[in-house]
Formats: C-alpha cells, sequence, structure tokens
C-alpha cells in the first residue's frame, strides 16, 4: 500500500539554526499537506501543495513539492524556540501521515 | 476553518467497558474522520464517518470494536468497546474544510487510559 516517509525521526538545534524535514512518498501524490503538533496539543494544518514543483512561503517557513510529486520538504529559517513541535507530512487520496520529525530548539 | 471541539478531553476506563467520545463541529462539513495516535507516534486512520451511513474503516480497524455514528453534519461519536490497556492513546476528530482541499483541521483529542 502507499507509505508515506519522513525523515529525520528527530533534531536538535540550537536556536537560530536552520532546519528542514523531508518527506518521501512510493507513490505519486496528487497533494501534500504539512501540519505542526506542539507538545500536548493536535496537529495544526500549514499548508497544502498541489502542483509538481510548487514552493510557498510562510514567513520563515519554505515548503516545496518535488517535481515527480513524489517528495516533499519543510525548512525553517533561523529556528526559535516557538517552533518546537513535531512536524508532520500528509498526503494521498486516504491522507497518510508520515512519522513525523520531532524538533528541538535550544535557546 | 471549523472549529471543533471533543468530549471528554481525557478517562480513565477499566477494562472491558466501553467509552463513547463525541465530536462537534461549528459548521456543516461534508468529510468526518477518525484517528488514533500513540504517544509520540504518528497518527492512524480509523475510518471516515459517513453521514446517513455506515462509517468507511482502514484496515484493522472493525465496526465491532470502533462503532460510529454520524447522525449530521456537523456531529459524529466513536464508541471504543470492550477495552483492553492497548486501547490507550490519543483519539482524534478532524474534519476537512472545504469539499475542494484536503486541508485538515482536528480537534483537542480525547486521551484515553485503559487500567
Amino acid at each position: 500500500g502507499q507509505q508515506v516517509m519522513q525523515i529525520p525521526q528527530y533534531q536538535h538545534v540550537q536556536e537560530g539554526e536552520d532546519f528542514t524535514t523531508y518527506c518521501n512518498s512510493s507513490t505519486t501524490l496528487s497533494n501534500i499537506q504539512w501540519y505542526k503538533q506542539r507538545p500536548g496539543g493536535h496537529p495544526v494544518f500549514l499548508i497544502q501543495l498541489v502542483k509538481s514543483g510548487e514552493v510557498k512561503k510562510q514567513k520563515r517557513l519554505t515548503f516545496q513539492f518535488g517535481e515527480a510529486k513524489k517528495n516533499s520538504s519543510l525548512h525553517i529559517t533561523a529556528t526559535q524556540t516557538t517552533d518546537v513541535g513535531t512536524y508532520f507530512c500528509a498526503g494521498g487520496f486516504k491522507t497518510i501521515f508520515g512519522a513525523g520529525t520531532r524538533l528541538f530548539v535550544k535557546a | 476553518s471549523a472549529v471543533i471541539s471533543q468530549k471528554p478531553s481525557r478517562d480513565i476506563c477499566q477494562r472491558g467497558t466501553s467509552l463513547t467520545i463525541q465530536c462537534q463541529v461549528d459548521s456543516q462539513v461534508t468529510m468526518m474522520f477518525w484517528y488514533r495516535q500513540q504517544p509520540g507516534q504518528s497518527l492512524t486512520l480509523i475510518a471516515t464517518a459517513n453521514q446517513g451511513s455506515e462509517a468507511t474503516y482502514e484496515s484493522g480497524f472493525v465496526i465491532d470494536k470502533f462503532p460510529i455514528s454520524r447522525p449530521n453534519l456537523t456531529f459524529s461519536t466513536l464508541t471504543v468497546s470492550n477495552m483492553s490497556p492497548e486501547d490507550s492513546s490519543i483519539y482524534l476528530c478532524s474534519v476537512e474544510d472545504t469539499a475542494f482541499s484536503y486541508e485538515q483541521y482536528f480537534g483537542p483529542g480525547t486521551r484515553l487510559t485503559v487500567t
């Protein structure tokens, strides 16, 4: 069946450093979404990408969808302590969630 | 985006009993889903709650264990039946906010502990 893989599982950064998480699908995706889950909270929708090669920005966050629509990335520039949480990608007809990347930011 | 509430927010239950979780949305939505999330893990889709018909269950989940109701476009319930400690988890409902997008908005979750 369709799988969505996400790496890394964990990332520890110093505040101010950049951070990237990668998402790869075993099949072509019609769309991909990114969510953020703060510790103790629920997933919160960040963005959806639908076009091949699409790039979207939200302040310090940059989201990319691969040309083949099988991979995606989320890049955070100059991390802040407020970026702490788990970032999930999700895609496919049944919205398969990746395993998530847990970001730790040291002040 | 839709505002979603869930009740209860948490519960501790004895094994062999059942718990019904309620999900209320502040607007009519077409698609509602139920997920399970083990602590520190990803989200696993249990089923899609269909208004006026039987829910659509994912592989590994069955109606006898997780009966779902959806009487209208703003409300759904998930029952966890004959609970065992393995059912301890966070249960989340979610909705797709528009008919042409896969964006999902989640309720705050119900933290279930089975002893």
